[in-house]
C-alpha cells in the first residue's frame, strides 16, 4: 500500500492566496483527520471525517479555513485568504475508523510544508 | 479534561545507551496512550499504542512502554540506542472515550551521539 498521499509536499505563496491542500487516505480507511504542526503550538488536530462526514471541526482556527471529503479517497483543506501565521506544516491522516477510534491507529502522511509570505 | 506531558524536550544518548523519554499523562477515564516518532521531513509513524490490554507494551525497533496508572506515566525506553533513532518523539492520548482526537504532546528530541 502507499500509504496517506498528500499533495503537495510543499507550498510556498503570498499573503492574500487561496491555497488548497490535498490528501488520498489509504484505501480502506473510513476515518481521515487533518493537523496542523507548529513549533508554537506543536501537532494540533484541525478537523476529523468519518466516513466522508466531517464529524468535528472544533480546532479548525477560523472561516477562511474549509475542508471537504467528497468522496472516501479524497479530501482536501482550504485556507482562503492565507496569512503569514498559517505557515506551518499541515498532515493528514486516516484510519480504519472502528467503533472505538481511541484504538486505531493513525497514519500519517509526510505533510505539506505550507510557506505564506 | 485529557492532557499529556512530555518531561523533557530534550535527550541526549551515546550509541549503545539505553534510552529513556518520559510522558506523564492526565484522564478522567481509562486512556488509550500512543508514542508516536518523527524524523526529519517525514510523517508520524506509530512506535506502540497502550489500550487497557497488557501494561508493557511493546513496539517497533526495540522500544517499549510501560503503562503506570498509580503514577500516570508512559514512558518510553529502549535498552540500546542506535543512530537512526535520532529523531522527535511524541506521546499521545486519546481525547475522549470515542477516541475521535488525540492529544499530542509537545515532543521530545532524541539525539545520539557515537
Amino acid at each position: 500500500d502507499a500509504g496517506v498521499i498528500q499533495s503537495p509536499r510543499h507550498e510556498v505563496t503570498e499573503m492574500g492566496q487561496e491555497v488548497t491542500l490535498r490528501c488520498k487516505p489509504i484505501s480502506g480507511h473510513n476515518s481521515l483527520f487533518w493537523y496542523r504542526q507548529t513549533m508554537m503550538r506543536g501537532l494540533e488536530l484541525l478537523i476529523y471525517f468519518n466516513n466522508n462526514v466531517p464529524i468535528d471541526d472544533s480546532g479548525m482556527p477560523e472561516d477562511r479555513f474549509s475542508a471537504k471529503m467528497p468522496n472516501a479517497s479524497f479530501s482536501t483543506l482550504k485556507i482562503q485568504p492565507s496569512e503569514p501565521r498559517d505557515s506551518a506544516v499541515y498532515f493528514c491522516a486516516s484510519s480504519l475508523g472502528t467503533s472505538s477510534l481511541s484504538t486505531d491507529t493513525q497514519y500519517f502522511g509526510p505533510g505539506t510544508r505550507l510557506t505564506v509570505l | 479534561a485529557q492532557s499529556v506531558t512530555q518531561l523533557d524536550s530534550h535527550v541526549s544518548v551515546s550509541e549503545g545507551t539505553p534510552v529513556l523519554l518520559r510522558c506523564n499523562y492526565s484522564s478522567s477515564y481509562s486512556p488509550s496512550l500512543f508514542w508516536y516518532v518523527q524524523h526529519p521531513n517525514k510523517g508520524l509513524q506509530l512506535l506502540l499504542k497502550y489500550t487497557s490490554a497488557a501494561t508493557l507494551v511493546k513496539g517497533i525497533n526495540g522500544f517499549e512502554a510501560e503503562f503506570k496508572k498509580s503514577e500516570t506515566s508512559f514512558h518510553l525506553t529502549k535498552p540500546s540506542a542506535h543512530m537512526s533513532d535520532a529523531a522527535e518523539y511524541f506521546c499521545v492520548v486519546s481525547g475522549n472515550q470515542a477516541g475521535t482526537a488525540l492529544i499530542f504532546g509537545k515532543g521530545t528530541t532524541l539525539s545520539v551521539s557515537s
